[in-house]
């Protein structure tokens, strides 16, 4: 099957500025998770979506971060404006939203985005 | 709040020798473990969960409530076991999931 595909791999911007990074879950999963990967950390959860719906943005700094899913299938995910510490990869990631079956909960993660604030 | 533990930022073991990648968690109820892999320039992918009680790759993990760990084990490293390797927990049913930071697993030849 298709993996989970994100666009752009790579994006260098200066602080203050705007950037938006693009994701395609698996088709039929309806559960789409945004991780931030800072150098040297595990992955954070920073939002998680059931169809368009939000279930955990919790850690999500909403005071420049912001996060869509439109139509259930792909995402968005904004910065505006940056700042140096926002420097990670940004991984995506999706699975199923049946947890009854365990094995439906694997999530599967696209490649990331890596982000340089400079 | 959950917490995951990796308490070895790098591990370094010979070829042929016992490999343990340890792992503490801390979370009030019953959760559910599992360890994700990152080979070189890969996206990070699921080896094992408890759940499933299975070997992966020869890589077993054993999940010990009392002492809330799960360690991953394999008895004999092999070169391209070396990799990046995250614990990780989930609350239950489809939540996110709460990473360690990562040990990094290099087997010498």
């Amino acid at each position: 099957e298709a993996g989970v595909a994100q666009s752009p791999r790579y994006k260098i911007i200066e602080k203050r500025q705007s950037v938006a990074f693009w994701c395609n879950p698996i088709s039929g999963h309806a559960t789409l998770y945004w991780y931030q990967q800072i150098l040297g950390q595990g992955p954070k959860l920073l939002i998680q979506f059931q169809n368009n719906g939000v279930v955990d943005d919790s850690q999500l700094p909403k005071d420049r971060f912001s996060a869509e899913r439109l139509k259930g299938v792909d995402s968005t995910l904004k910065i505006q404006p940056a700042k140096l510490e926002d420097s990670a990869v940004y991984l995506c990631a999706s699975s199923y939203d049946r947890p009854e079956y365990y094995m439906n909960t694997e999530a599967f993660f696209g490649q990331g985005t890596r982000l340089t604030v400079v | 709040a959950q917490r995951v533990t990796q308490p070895e930022k790098l591990l370094s073991v010979f070829k042929g020798a016992p490999v343990e990648l340890k792992c503490n968690y801390s979370y009030s109820g019953s959760p559910e473990l599992f360890w994700y892999v990152q080979y070189s320039r890969q996206r990070l992918q699921l080896l094992l969960r408890h759940i499933s009680r299975e070997s992966i790759k020869g890589f077993t993990a054993d999940l010990n409530k009392g002492e809330t760990s799960f360690h991953l084990k394999k008895p004999f490293a092999q070169e391209e076991d070396s990799a990046m390797y995250y614990c990780a927990l989930r609350g239950g049913g489809a939540d996110g999931l709460t990473f360690g930071k990562g040990t990094h697993l290099i087997i010498q030849p």
